[in-house]
């Protein structure tokens, strides 16, 4: 199985700032990488997919990039509904798998 | 538009089994897969496996081989995950799933709200 490694594990932000989360494949998948936001109770949300593209209705404060085995979730500028966890998946292999997840908490 | 609706939170004794439905509607269920994802309390995200709805075939994670089942019923454009022999780890938040193809790139665009499976004497 591709093992997808996400860091930091937890991240604490203010409003208004710029946040990087990044997720690192065991082997290379291309640009096969999706993310994701859960709020508490929540079912998750797809954000990006295909590593750079903006689902449709997501903020254009989320950005994505990356190929081959990094990629990078960017938070432009974080705003109060954005604390939450973010999980980024690879869908290179149809043996799907998530990273462990980042949890973006206020500071 | 595109819903799953999944059935209600269960409690059960170990070693008993669970049926956890999913009812899909908005689109052709068969041009879709189904997949199913576990969230253990307090945890990440586990990607179970999924089934083909139209050809039936399931396809399993490795540590969802067999105590864990997935089938379907087209006719009722429901999709089903079966655990049998339960044990206390497999409490869990139950999630289905509907994937989007854009240009070869898979993604999760629609989920459920989730079952939760309580297994507890």
């Amino acid at each position: 199985d591709i093992q997808m490694t996400q860091s930091p594990s937890s991240l604490s932000a203010s409003v208004g700032d710029r946040v990087t989360i990044t997720c690192r494949a065991s082997q290379r998948i291309g640009r096969y990488l999706n993310w994701y936001q859960q709020k508490p109770g929540k079912a998750p949300k797809v954000l990006i997919y295909a590593a750079s593209i903006l689902e449709s209705g997501v903020p254009s404060r989320f950005s994505g990039s990356g190929s081959g085995t990094d990629f990078t979730l960017t938070i432009s500028s974080l705003q109060a509904e954005d604390f939450a966890t973010y999980y980024c998946q690879q869908s290179y292999s149809t043996l799907y798998t998530f990273g462990q997840g980042t949890k973006l908490e206020i500071k | 538009q595109v819903q799953l609706v999944q059935s209600g939170s269960e409690l059960k004794k170990p070693g008993a089994s669970v049926k956890v439905s999913c009812k899909a509607s908005g689109y052709t269920f068969t041009s879709y897969a189904v997949h199913w994802v576990r969230q253990a309390p307090g945890q990440g995200l586990e990607w179970m496996g999924w089934i083909n709805t139209n050809t039936g075939n399931p396809t399993y994670a490795l540590g969802f081989t067999g105590r864990f089942v997935f089938s379907l019923d087209t006719s009722v454009t429901t999709a089903y995950l079966q655990i049998d022999s339960l044990r206390a780890e497999d409490t869990a938040v139950y999630y289905c799933v509907r994937d989007e193809n854009y240009d070869d790139y898979e993604y999760f665009q629609h989920w459920g709200q989730g079952t939760l499976v309580t297994v507890s004497s």
